[in-house]
């Protein structure tokens, strides 16, 4: 099983749509989240950290199941400007290979007019 | 003030040749990672420094060099280029080991020919 899975998509929507992703890891000791956005040719960048308790910013919500070790990310009313990348990613904790940051192959999303 | 830089941006090559790239960050972050990023999109872990000390050598093969020469800079230099190496190479940051943000520089497109 490869340390961070995800649907690569694509996914295409409609403005104004609401669109979920989901992405699974390996490592139940695993303790820090992220969702990373990546535009075409340009480098991942944070999008949002994702805390137990489930968090939101703006049109986005970052969802923890720590039993399920399954993460998510809920976009709504998608804007034009959404059409990315979305990149999973999950830390390995320390002790066991040092921390490193595991990326899923991403979720491909177009928003269309 | 871009915060992490690596340069060139672009590097076209031919096999066999020997090339390096440079990275650096203006963050004052402690640890440092070289990622590649492959035809299929899959961003993976080379390298990682935790100040200036190697701390991550995924299964790398041995052409491929890292060199911290302080907390700020990390390079990359490949030696006996192989069409297989072409590929966007990233350099990060982050405060600590993987647990937090890592911030990536614009990449590297490596093109061997």
């Amino acid at each position: 099983r490869k340390e961070v899975e995800q649907d690569p998509g694509p996914f295409n929507v409609p403005e104004g749509a609401t669109v979920a992703f989901n992405c699974t890891y390996s490592n139940s000791a695993s303790q820090s989240f992220f969702w990373y956005r990546q535009d075409c040719r340009k480098e991942p960048k944070l999008l949002m950290s994702v805390y137990s308790s489930g968090n939101e910013d703006g049109r986005f919500t970052a969802q923890l199941n720590r039993a399920s070790q399954y993460i998510s990310l809920l976009i709504r009313d998608s804007k034009l400007s959404d059409s990315a990348t979305y990149l999973c990613v999950v830390n390995m904790p320390r002790g066991s290979t040092l921390g490193r940051l595991y990326f899923g192959r991403g979720t491909q999303l177009t928003v269309w007019p | 003030d871009t915060a992490v830089s690596q340069t060139p941006k672009y590097l076209v090559t031919q096999m066999g040749n020997d090339k390096s790239i440079k990275c650096e960050q203006n963050l004052g972050h402690d640890t440092m990672y070289w990622y590649k990023q492959d035809s299929k999109k899959f961003l993976k872990i080379m390298f990682s420094y935790n100040n200036k000390e190697l701390i991550i050598n995924e299964t790398v093969p041995n052409r491929f060099s890292p060199k911290s020469p302080d907390k700020a800079h990390l390079n990359l230099h490949i030696n006996s280029l192989e069409l297989g190496d072409s590929a966007v190479y990233f350099c990060a940051s982050s405060q600590g080991v993987g647990t937090t943000e890592a911030f990536f520089g614009q990449g590297t497109r490596l093109t061997v020919v």
